[in-house]
């Protein structure tokens, strides 16, 4: 059974630039979350998507934003990037929402913002 | 707000050794989820163990095990027989039952097993 797959494993972008990624989650599961990781912040949760919606969204500004296609594939966007935005992203899959089984994660996209 | 916190940045264990990591946290639901995840170099977050809230067992597996203290909101990871391949980081966190969808993680514990 294939895992979370997320591509691409490395992104390096210009300040002012826009940047999707995109993740692929097990097949089955609907529920898709991101969560943006940092030497400084640590794991902090972007936004969830099961069956197209957006069903929690985390504290991040309006430039990051998300969505779900009928597959259940997911992608994220983060429009006029900033230095901070330099991050490893991770997506998450589960059958319904995470619990009570967790859920499984991709590898991973490091986004560098020069 | 649910917190997670993990005081010990840092740790290391001899091969063959067992070692306990450290996680507290705070919710005010009574449903809830706890998890620890393993994060290698390989960038991967990798569910090492769970437990329900309302289990009063602690959860086991293989050479993990918990320690759930629940009055206390503690919850503290043992691994036993430490292998090189242990060797990562470690998050605690916490999903309620609710319906907010998402995980609070920890800051993690970096786990260096020694030859």
């Amino acid at each position: 059974k294939a895992g979370v797959t997320q591509t691409p494993r490395y992104l390096i972008k210009t300040r002012g630039q826009q940047v999707t990624l995109s993740c692929s989650p097990i097949s089955g599961h609907r529920s898709v979350s991101w969560y943006q990781q940092t030497p400084g912040q640590g794991l902090q949760f972007l936004f969830e998507y099961f069956s197209e919606t957006q069903r929690n969204k985390g504290n991040f500004p309006g430039r990051f934003s998300g969505r779900q296609f009928s597959n259940s594939r997911s992608e994220m966007n983060v429009s006029t990037l900033e230095l901070g935005d330099s991050a490893l992203y991770l997506c998450a899959s589960s059958v319904r929402g995470g619990l009570p089984y967790g859920y499984t994660f991709g590898s991973g996209t490091r986004l560098t913002v020069v | 707000a649910q917190t997670v916190t993990q005081s010990q940045p840092e740790m290391s264990v001899q091969e063959a050794e067992t070692v306990t990591l450290s996680c507290t946290y705070d919710t005010s639901e009574n449903n809830y989820y706890l998890f620890w995840y393993k994060q290698p170099p390989s960038r991967q977050m990798i569910l090492v163990i769970r437990q329900e809230a309302y289990k009063q067992q602690n959860a086991t597996e293989n050479r993990f095990s918990v320690n759930f203290q629940k009055a206390a909101k503690s919850f503290s990871l043992k691994i036993s027989d430490s292998q090189l391949g242990d060797t990562a980081m470690y998050f605690c966190a916490l999903g309620d039952g609710g319906s907010n969808y998402k995980l609070t993680f920890g800051k993690g514990t970096l786990l260096t097993v020694n030859p």
